[in-house]
């Protein structure tokens, strides 16, 4: 079935450093794919997200680009905030119901 | 506007309770998902509603574990018989149609002790 992996945290970052959360996926189809945010205390949120092969969705300073030939969504940010401290998830929509699969979250920790 | 909204936002109960969870979804969303996020781990798909139709309940781990939309607006899920396992995060999404952005809830989180 489909499936998300992300790399694992905890990742702990000086402030102003480069962000990269890797994620991969396996599906069926051509899913879209997402990426959510967590922050302490706090429900989920959507941060951004590709339709197809070759979109970049970007947001906040966020990008990841829809990267068909090696399955993956990378996360990239160029310079990290202590207010971007937070649990990111990667996710796709599977089937038509618009479904989504996650994957298992990474804890970003930025120091000042 | 008001967003998902799920009650009670805490729910602890003793090991062969029955539990109700309510969701709210965002006024004139068709669809709704149950998602259940243990500790440590990214939600998991539990059941989707279109409307007041349960289209796909894959994810439902027992028959413990009933969901319903009557009116195609409130849904609860209903666990029976509680186990420890069955502690976790419960995650409540609603989106505009199935394949549109997901809106989720702030979650209910349960213990069973």
């Amino acid at each position: 079935g489909d499936s998300v992996t992300q790399m694992e945290g905890p990742v702990t970052l000086s402030e102003e450093a480069f962000l990269t959360i890797n994620c991969t996926y396996t599906a069926t189809g051509y899913p879209s794919l997402f990426w959510y945010v967590q922050y302490p205390g706090e429900g989920l949120q959507l941060l951004l997200k590709a339709t197809k092969a070759d979109d970049k969705g970007s947001n906040k300073g966020f990008e990841a680009t829809y990267r068909k030939e090696t399955t993956s969504f990378h996360l990239e940010k160029g310079s990290v905030q202590v207010s971007d401290s937070a649990v990111y998830f990667c996710a796709l929509s599977s089937g038509n119901t618009g479904k989504l699969i996650f994957g298992q979250g990474t804890t970003l920790q930025v120091k000042p | 506007g008001a967003g998902v909204s799920q009650s009670p936002r805490y729910k602890v109960a003793k090991r062969g309770q029955d539990v109700a969870l309510r969701c709210d979804p965002i006024s004139g969303h068709v669809s709704l998902f149950w998602y259940q996020q243990a500790l440590g781990q990214g939600p998991e798909f539990l059941t989707y509603f279109q409307n007041e139709a349960q289209l796909d309940k894959s994810g439902l781990p027992s028959d413990r574990f009933f969901a319903e939309r009557p009116e195609g607006s409130v849904s609860t899920l209903k666990i029976q018989r509680t186990q420890q396992e069955d502690s976790a995060v419960y995650l409540c999404a609603s989106s505009l149609r199935g394949v549109s952005e997901q809106y989720f809830g702030p979650g209910t989180r349960l213990t069973v002790t």
